[in-house]
């Protein structure tokens, strides 16, 4: 089975710097999609970024990027320029194909003025 | 465009009695998920429409849960009866592709339900 781990349950980082959070990932599939969500308090889960893990180009998204190694099974989220409404909860899922979503437990992110 | 709605936002009840939450997905969004989301856990899958037929409920305790899709757009999910450990966020999604692996999943801002 398709298991996500996130092994930070929180983090810290000072507004204006950089912070990355780690996702690992347990799959034998060469075909999958990776991504991460962001779910600020009391607010609906939105999409950050996605990666497609056929594609060796790391995706990005402005602030966002991500470090897809896919030998290692690891797909980290790198924030740049960290912004107050950045502070939420982030997922990272996998999904192969139609198959269902699979969540880690997701990181708390805070971010200190 | 509208986002995802659901309702009620907040739900308490009491252990065996029932409870039903609803979804609008967005408009032309051929897919609809539900998901359960327990504190200090990610989401976990219960049900998966396409239209309105069932592609996924693998995960759905069908014992105490069930959904339905009618014409294919608005979802209704209910469990009965409810247990202590059904506490959690009920987030409804959808996408418009039907289950294509890298479609965007929308999500709703969910049912908050506490079970006493």
């Amino acid at each position: 089975a398709q298991t996500v781990t996130q092994s930070q349950p929180e983090m810290s980082v000072q507004e204006a710097e950089t912070v990355t959070l780690s996702c690992t990932y347990d799959t034998s599939e060469s075909d999958y999609y990776l991504f991460w969500y962001k779910q600020p308090p009391s607010r609906q889960m939105i999409l950050v970024i996605r990666q497609e893990a056929y594609k060796q180009q790391n995706a990005t998204e402005n602030r966002f990027s991500v470090n897809f190694q896919k030998a290692a099974k690891s797909f980290s989220l790198k924030i740049s320029d960290s912004q107050l409404g950045d502070a939420a909860m982030y997922f990272c899922a996998y999904r192969r194909g139609n198959n269902d979503m699979r969540f880690g437990a997701g990181t708390r992110l805070t971010v200190k003025p | 465009e509208a986002g995802v709605a659901q309702s009620p936002r907040y739900k308490i009840i009491e252990k065996r009695q029932s409870v039903a939450f609803w979804c609008n997905p967005i408009s032309g969004h051929a897919t609809l998920y539900w998901y359960q989301q327990i504190l200090g856990q990610g989401p976990k899958l219960l049900i998966q429409f396409q239209n309105n037929g069932v592609v996924d409920d693998s995960q759905l305790p069908k014992d105490r849960f069930s959904a339905e899709r009618l014409k294919g757009v608005d979802s209704t999910l209910k469990i009965q009866p409810a247990k202590l450990e059904d506490s959690a966020v009920y987030l409804c999604a959808s996408s418009l592709i039907p289950g294509q692996g890298v479609e965007t999943q929308y999500f709703g801002p969910g049912t908050r339900l506490l079970v006493l």
